[in-house]
């Protein structure tokens, strides 16, 4: 079935630095994927997204590639903030069902 | 667009009582929604989907008696924790999708969850 694995956080950076939170996923089909960001004590926000193969979302700084070869949609920004602490889940949704299949999500925290 | 308000934010009730939790769609309908419940340092797990003028669906495992869900219009669902006990203390978060938005590729929209407290 649809499935989605993220890299397992804790993530520790310092402010500034270079972030990359990998997520690659199984699907039939080519689905659409998401990253999706939980700041602490909120619901979810869509980050950012891509539709098809070669596809790159973006949205504050973060970047992502639809990349079909690999399966795999990997998170990164060039230079955190502290501000960007928070969890972040990488998701597709289902073929069947339109439900959303998330990762187990990665906890960023930035230090300044 | 495609806003999703969901109240209230937290709740502190008494083992045993029930408590109620709404989500709406703001400025578009919604024919499903999604009801999800999260852990501490946990991922989301899905509850159920809520289908408008139609019973929900409910996840394996998910106890249909003790979470009831209402989508009783294209703008509302609500759910409902039965006879509530302290390990139903969680962060319960609905989703709902405008419709064209997944062909659009536009993602789901979440409401800000609520943090239920049984005591």
């Amino acid at each position: 079935g649809d499935s989605v694995t993220q890299m397992e956080g804790p993530v520790t950076l310092s402010e500034e630095a270079f972030l990359t939170i990998n997520c690659t996923y199984t699907a039939t089909g080519y689905p659409s994927l998401f990253w999706y960001v939980q700041y602490p004590g909120e619901g979810l926000q869509l980050l950012l997204k891509a539709t098809k193969a070669d596809d790159k979302g973006s949205n504050k700084g973060f970047e992502a590639t639809y990349r079909k070869e690999t399966t795999s949609f990997h998170l990164e920004k060039g230079s955190v903030q502290v501000s960007d602490s928070a969890v972040y889940f990488c998701a597709l949704p289902m073929e069947y069902g339109n439900k959303l299949v998330f990762g187990a999500g990665t906890i960023l925290r930035v230090k300044s | 667009g495609a806003v999703v308000s969901q109240h209230p934010s937290w709740v502190i009730c008494k083992s045993g009582t029930s408590v109620k939790i709404e989500c709406r769609s703001l400025d578009f309908q919604a024919t499903t929604m999604f009801w999800y419940r999260q852990f501490p340092k946990q991922s989301l797990m899905l509850m159920a989907t809520s289908n408008e003028g139609s019973k929900a669906t409910y996840e394996q495992g998910v106890e249909k008696d003790k979470f009831l869900i209402n989508h009783a219009s294209l703008t509302l669902s609500t759910l409902t924790v039965t006879s509530a006990h302290p390990e139903d203390s969680s962060f319960y978060i609905c989703s709902a999708r405008a419709p064209g938005a997944l062909q659009l590729g536009y993602g789901y929209t979440f409401g800000s969850g609520t943090r239920l407290t049984v005591v």
